[in-house]
Formats: C-alpha cells, sequence, structure tokens
C-alpha cells in the first residue's frame, strides 16, 4: 500500500468546513483514498472512499486531484462530535480475492473549538 | 455493514497471565483481522486471520504470543500470552467486505497489564 502523508494536528471551529489534506504522490493506479476516523476509545469508523472522481456521502466529501497524488476530506459543517483523529489510507481494492488489510498511517487529530 | 462485537472490552490484567479476547461478526467474512493499539499511537496490523487456515503474522509479532483461532466465518479469538506491562492496549479486531468496500471494526479491548 502506498504511504500517506497528513499534517498531525488541525483545529476548526464549530460549523465550519473542516479540511483535512492528505499526500499520497507514490498512489499506483489501482489504489483507492480511503477515510476513516477515530473518535476516542471507539474503534476506528469508515467515512468514504474513491478512485479518482470527487465523491460525496452523508458525512463528508472527498476531493481527489487529477494526478491523484493528493486528496482532501471536507466536513462541511464541523460540531464537537467530530472532534477526531482522521486516517488516510490508500489500498488496493477489486482485485481477486481482495479482502485487503489496512495500513493505517498516523493520522490527524482534528479539534473542533465552539 | 458489519456489526462486530469483542469481549471483553476492558481488562486489567497480572503479569505473566494470558487473555483471550472474542470477535463475534453478524455476518459470513473471509478475513478477519487483529490490529494493535498502544497508548497514543495508530494501529498497527497484528495479524490475519482465515478461516480454515493458519493465521498470517506481520513482522515483529509471532504465533507463540499472540496465537488466534478461526473455527468459523463469524469468530475469531486472539491470545495475549505471558502478559507484560508493555502489551498493556487496545486490541481491535476488523473485518473485510471485501472487493471495494470499507472496513469494519470493534469497538476495541483496552487492556491494561500490572
Amino acid at each position: 500500500d502506498a504511504k500517506t502523508t497528513q499534517p498531525p494536528s488541525m483545529d476548526c471551529a464549530e460549523g465550519r468546513a473542516a479540511n483535512l489534506p492528505c499526500n499520497h504522490s507514490t498512489i499506483s493506479g489501482n489504489e483507492y483514498v480511503y477515510w476513516y476516523r477515530q473518535i476516542h476509545s471507539q474503534g476506528p469508523q469508515y467515512i468514504i472512499h474513491g478512485l479518482k472522481n470527487n465523491e460525496t456521502n452523508e458525512m463528508a466529501s472527498l476531493i481527489i486531484t487529477e494526478d491523484r497524488k493528493s486528496s482532501t476530506l471536507i466536513l462541511p459543517h464541523a460540531t464537537l462530535r467530530d472532534t477526531a483523529v482522521y486516517y488516510c489510507i490508500v489500498r488496493v481494492a477489486g482485485i481477486s480475492g481482495g479482502y485487503q488489510k489496512v495500513t493505517f498511517g498516523t493520522g490527524t487529530k482534528l479539534q473542533v473549538i465552539p | 455493514s458489519a456489526v462486530i462485537s469483542q469481549k471483553p472490552s476492558r481488562d486489567i490484567c497480572q503479569r505473566g497471565t494470558s487473555l483471550t479476547i472474542q470477535c463475534q461478526v453478524d455476518s459470513q467474512v473471509t478475513m478477519m483481522f487483529w490490529y494493535r493499539q498502544q497508548p497514543g499511537q495508530s494501529l498497527t496490523l497484528i495479524a490475519t486471520a482465515n478461516q480454515g487456515s493458519e493465521a498470517t503474522y506481520e513482522s515483529g509479532f509471532v504465533i507463540d504470543k499472540f496465537p488466534i483461532s478461526r473455527p468459523n466465518l463469524t469468530f475469531s479469538t486472539l491470545t495475549v500470552s505471558n502478559m507484560s506491562p508493555e502489551d498493556s492496549s487496545i486490541y481491535l479486531c476488523s473485518v473485510s467486505g471485501g472487493r471495494n468496500t470499507e472496513a469494519f471494526f470493534g469497538q476495541g479491548t483496552r487492556l491494561t497489564v500490572v
């Protein structure tokens, strides 16, 4: 799996958009970008994933650059409950027998401030 | 989605003893994964458990210390053997839904060795 680089921490005001960047300059053509978050004392929670197109779901939006070397997770209206460590992961998917392990980096600790 | 139940949720154990952690999934899955999260750190994969075969361990983890069972497609156990205070961590079970799908995590077992 390709390596990712994320800032160790970020602050965001409550109600504002939180934009979390991730660099994955060595990503391969068959690797997807996944985002998870881990709220204190809980297991990681899936947020969103994408290959090359921008994606949006009820939790967040994922913007992937055209060259796929970086991406941004956007929480449109951050709340205090969004305070967590956010992990950007790239992994292969869709291959034969593709039950792939997830390799975690150090993530970004997002603090949402009242 | 998959719902994962881990038992126990937390435990305090004496050094030199062993603890077996159980992971139950509400659906049949091919692969189950065991992670360790040391205090203040990211998640590290211990091993991959495939039903009907021996688990595959990551570098730095050995079967004698972390024996794993996988008797069927919905259940697995991880044993932390001959524990020392350095084994104090959160241990998490995870499953992958397969091709191009997210991974799901249990809430973890918080282990303290005294």
